[in-house]
């Protein structure tokens, strides 16, 4: 069972550009969630993507936005970037028809603003 | 909108001690509660799942308790090893349609040889 796979694993950006990173969910899994985790602080939801589908966001502009594939890969797409925007970024996949809907973190990508 | 708490902030404790790590959440309507350990600049490695049904979970030296009534959770990890040194972050499964996880600021654990 191939686990979730996150690119890049680092990344720079100064402010004003626009980045897109990329996850690919677990084998089988049909749903991803994007968090961002700034310095010091737990992961916050970014949004989550059902069948090609956006099924939630969190409290975040609209400059990030999100595409899932057909394979259930995803993208997370931040334009106009701001200092703020330095932070860890992590993709989670699960299969909500499973029982324990458990989620399952990629290594995240770790995007620097300057 | 659910909060999640941690408590404490950090905590350092010798080797070989048994150590419990506090969660509280304000919204009782959850799906489950995850906790989760990350190292450094790493991402998050699932430790344990507790159903909204159940009461606890556990593995190997790691036992999580679940009260959904007072809103709080505990992880008891027994005969710590410096190995155990990571941040421990718990989060609530929402019941919502979205299953998105609201988590904790974590607690730091230094376990000392």
């Amino acid at each position: 069972e191939t686990g979730v796979t996150q690119s890049p694993t680092h990344l720079i950006k100064t402010r004003g550009q626009q980045v897109t990173l990329r996850c690919s969910s677990q084998s089988g899994h049909n749903t991803v969630s994007w968090y961002q985790q700034a310095l010091g602080q737990g992961p916050q939801f970014i949004f989550q993507y059902y069948r090609e589908e956006e099924n939630g966001r969190g409290n975040f502009p609209p400059r990030f936005s999100g595409l899932q594939f057909p394979n259930y890969s995803s993208e997370l797409n931040v334009n106009a970037l701001e200092l703020d925007d330095s932070a860890l970024y992590l993709c989670a996949s699960s299969l909500p028809s499973r029982l324990y809907n458990e989620q399952f973190f990629g290594p995240g990508t770790r995007l620097t603003v300057l | 909108k659910q909060e999640v708490t941690q408590i404490p902030a950090a905590l350092s404790v010798p080797e070989g001690e048994n150590l419990v790590l506090n969660c509280s959440f304000t919204d009782s309507a959850i799906y489950n509660l995850q906790w989760f350990r990350q190292d450094p600049g790493k991402g998050l490695t699932s430790l344990l799942l507790i159903q909204s049904s159940q009461r606890e979970q556990t593995s190997g030296r790691l036992n999580a308790s679940l009260d959904k009534s007072s809103g709080r959770s505990t992880l008891y990890i027994a005969a710590s090893q410096p190995g155990d040194s990571a941040t421990y972050l718990c989060a609530a499964l929402d019941s919502g349609s979205a299953r998105q996880l609201t988590f904790g600021s974590g607690t730091q654990l230094t376990v000392l040889p």
